[in-house]
């Protein structure tokens, strides 16, 4: 079984401060790895994933995030905030050896508000 | 491409009515999901598709039940609505691992 542990259900930076979010997983599988945004009243948007290959994943809208193995970590990261960044985060993880194909474990999300 | 099409986008159900939420594609994917998210708790897989005529369940299927008769079309249906079942409904589509998700349909049942 997979889960997803997001560190702190709401951050608060201050705009153009760092925006780091917090993502633990557990698989006994290679994961395949998710970060999606959601703003109020919408659907997700895919940010960026990691699948395999390069551990360093950039993103949309100047996101990255490192996938960790050792720490079993999938930290968002952003170096600038922009009032636009508000929204809800969720980390998500699959199961890399169906091809993601048995569905995503979601972590319970982050509220980012971002303080002018 | 519309991507992922979901009707209704809101919808209010009285307890023991039955709906079906409908969700299309169009993006060929043979992969076909159903989300359901409530406050504090993420996203949780309803029922899951890997291509027509197949379907299996995510981890919180009762009360729900889904077919699959085309590639396109991935509908979920309630046979009696609780109010436990008052959530936000999000369906999504896959391939390669990667998930893309409709706009969702907010479900409320007295």
């Amino acid at each position: 079984a997979q889960s997803v542990t997001q560190l702190g259900s709401h951050v608060s930076v201050s705009e153009g401060a760092l925006v780091l979010l917090r993502c633990n997983y557990s698989s006994s599988v290679p994961p395949y790895l998710f970060w999606y945004v959601q703003y109020p009243n919408q659907g997700l948007q895919l940010l960026l994933k990691y699948t395999t290959g390069a551990t360093l994943v950039k993103g949309i809208n100047g996101f990255e995030a490192e996938f960790k193995k050792s720490e079993t970590s999938f930290h968002l990261t952003k170096p600038s905030a922009h009032m636009s960044d508000a929204a809800e985060y969720f980390c998500a993880v699959s199961d890399q050896t169906g091809g993601g194909a048995d569905g995503l474990t979601f972590g319970k999300g982050t509220h980012l508000i971002i303080q002018p | 491409n519309a991507g992922v099409t979901q009707t209704p986008k809101f919808q209010v159900l009285k307890t023991g009515q039955s709906m079906t939420l409908q969700c299309a594609q169009d993006m060929n994917h043979e992969y076909m999901s159903w989300y359901r998210q409530d406050p504090g708790m993420g996203l949780r897989l309803i029922h899951y598709s890997v291509g027509a005529g197949i379907t299996d369940q995510g981890e919180v299927p009762n009360g729900y039940n889904v077919s699959r008769s085309t590639t396109e079309d991935f509908p979920l249906r309630l046979l009696s609505a609780a109010p436990s079942q008052t959530s936000v409904y999000f369906c999504a589509s896959g391939a390669g691992g990667t998930q893309y998700f409709g706009p969702g349909t907010r479900l409320l049942v007295l």
